[in-house]
């Protein structure tokens, strides 16, 4: 079965950047979704198609691909950032809806 | 603004059933796919089934084929999830979420709370 694989954890100083990573060996072709989940609360869509931001989600939110790895970048990351993320695409034949493992990410 | 409210998640034993609704309001909910995705206390979010937006397409996750279904009633604007043989691995917050297309994904843009449904004796 197909799987997206990120850290478990990423842990930045306020202010910095973080970089969040993904790898799919059918990332090339397809898209990354990203995910940011606060505790107790539903997950929020702030990346998609790989580096489009919806509305309402800051510009510190940014994303890129290249290859097999998909990454999030949060630049100048706030201590409201703190939150697991989590990567989502499809297999290569579009039929298998997966999510990596999440990540993490500690500001502190 | 998009709204989708699960309800029916409850304790259940194990070999039972429990069907979970998700009521969607301020959207067409006819134009959207719509999906079930799950997370297990602690862990990560797993994708469970798909129904397209006229309701005659389904898809499941292994995990849950053959145990699950999905499907709509577009005339109430509702979604639902009828498990049945439940087991203690599906125990988890069950989300309710909208599936939007770009260029050529479909990806989740809106969710539901969740609904929390136990499987224990």
């Amino acid at each position: 079965s197909y799987e997206l694989t990120q850290p478990p954890s990423v842990s930045v100083s306020p202010g910095q950047t973080a970089r969040i990573t993904c790898s799919g060996d059918a990332l090339p072709k397809k898209f990354a979704y990203w995910y940011q989940q606060k505790s107790g609360q539903a997950p929020v869509l702030v990346i998609y198609e790989d580096t489009k931001r919806p509305s309402g989600i800051p510009e510190r939110f940014s994303g890129s691909s290249s290859g097999t790895m998909a990454t999030l970048i949060i630049s100048g990351a706030q201590v409201e950032d703190e939150a697991d993320y989590y990567c989502y695409s499809t297999d290569s034949g579009g039929h298998h809806r997966v999510f990596g493992g999440g990540t993490k990410v500690t500001v502190l | 603004e998009v709204q989708l409210v699960e309800s029916g998640g409850n304790l259940v034993q194990p070999g039972g059933s429990l069907r979970l609704s998700c009521e969607a309001s301020e959207f067409t909910f006819s134009s959207y796919a719509m999906s079930w995705v799950r997370q297990a206390p602690g862990k990560g979010l797993e994708w469970v089934a798909d129904i397209n937006g006229i309701g005659d397409s389904t898809s499941y996750a292994d995990s849950v084929k053959g145990r699950f279904t999905i499907s709509r009633d577009n005339s109430k604007n509702t979604l639902f999830l009828q498990m049945n043989s439940l087991r203690a691995e599906d125990t988890a917050t069950y989300y309710c979420a909208r599936l939007d297309i770009g260029a050529g994904d479909f990806f989740f843009d809106q969710w539901g709370q969740g609904s929390l449904v136990s499987v224990s004796s």
